[in-house]
């Protein structure tokens, strides 16, 4: 059964920083393209970045590239979310979601049928 | 300002089909598979239809999506009142390189 495990999130400063991680299980990470989705309270869903199946890859929405960065550790199953000068419009809940289709490089396939439960993160000004 | 466009709010009663569509351009929608979502208040999203018009194993067959141009739609039919929900469209974009959703449209069943 596949399982996607968010933590990490929390109350933090405007400035500050913080790590979300996403422990998976159920599948081989190698396999599947990874990405974080936020929604903003009371808002739509943001995309927000993906890093490919062999994890050379990584591409960032614009609102927070130069700020973030998604990486993977395969010895922990594990996805992470580097949030760095964290502003309060970064507020938001943060979702990790495996893509579906096994085996596509890049971006992967962009539909993500697994989703965490998601992270709160309320950075405050 | 959301790079998909989504009509904020639609609207149905038990039985009738809704549709939702979703306008992009081509260096998105005119380009890429469009995906849709489902989201009930409190909860992730659910996957309901991946590559414009397929459905995943457990959606209902009353939910169907296509593709035209660079803009998709979403249309369900036989609508329930467990339907009532939020739905969002999805693309990659090739000119920003990024993953881009709709501002998620508010379905009501009356």
């Amino acid at each position: 059964e596949v399982q996607l495990l968010e933590s990490g999130g929390g109350l933090v400063q405007s400035g500050g920083s913080l790590r979300l991680s996403c422990v998976t299980s159920g599948f081989t990470l190698s396999t599947f393209a990874m990405s974080w989705v936020r929604q903003a309270p009371g808002k739509g869903l943001e995309w927000v970045a993906v890093i490919s199946r062999n994890g050379g890859t990584t591409y960032y929405a614009d609102s927070v590239r130069g700020r973030f960065t998604i990486s993977r550790d395969m010895s922990k199953s594990t996805v992470f979310l580097q949030m760095n000068s964290l502003r309060a419009d970064d507020t938001a809940t943060y979702f990790c979601a495996k893509d579906q289709t096994p085996g596509a490089d890049n971006y992967g396939s962009g539909s993500y049928y697994y989703w965490g439960q998601g992270i709160l993160v309320t950075v405050s000004s | 300002q959301s790079v998909l466009t989504q009509p904020p709010s639609a609207s149905g009663t038990p039985g009738q089909t809704v549709t939702i569509s979703c306008s992009g351009s081509s260096s998105n929608i005119g380009t890429n598979s469009v995906n849709w979502y489902q989201q009930l208040p409190g909860a992730a999203p659910k996957l309901l239809i991946f590559t414009n018009n397929q459905r995943p194993s457990g959606v209902p067959d009353r939910f169907s999506g296509s593709r035209s141009g660079t803009s998709a739609s979403l249309a369900i039919s036989g609508l329930q009142s467990e339907d009532e929900a939020d739905y969002y469209c999805a693309a990659w974009d090739d000119s920003l390189n990024c993953g881009v959703f709709g501002g998620g449209t508010k379905l009501t069943v009356l």
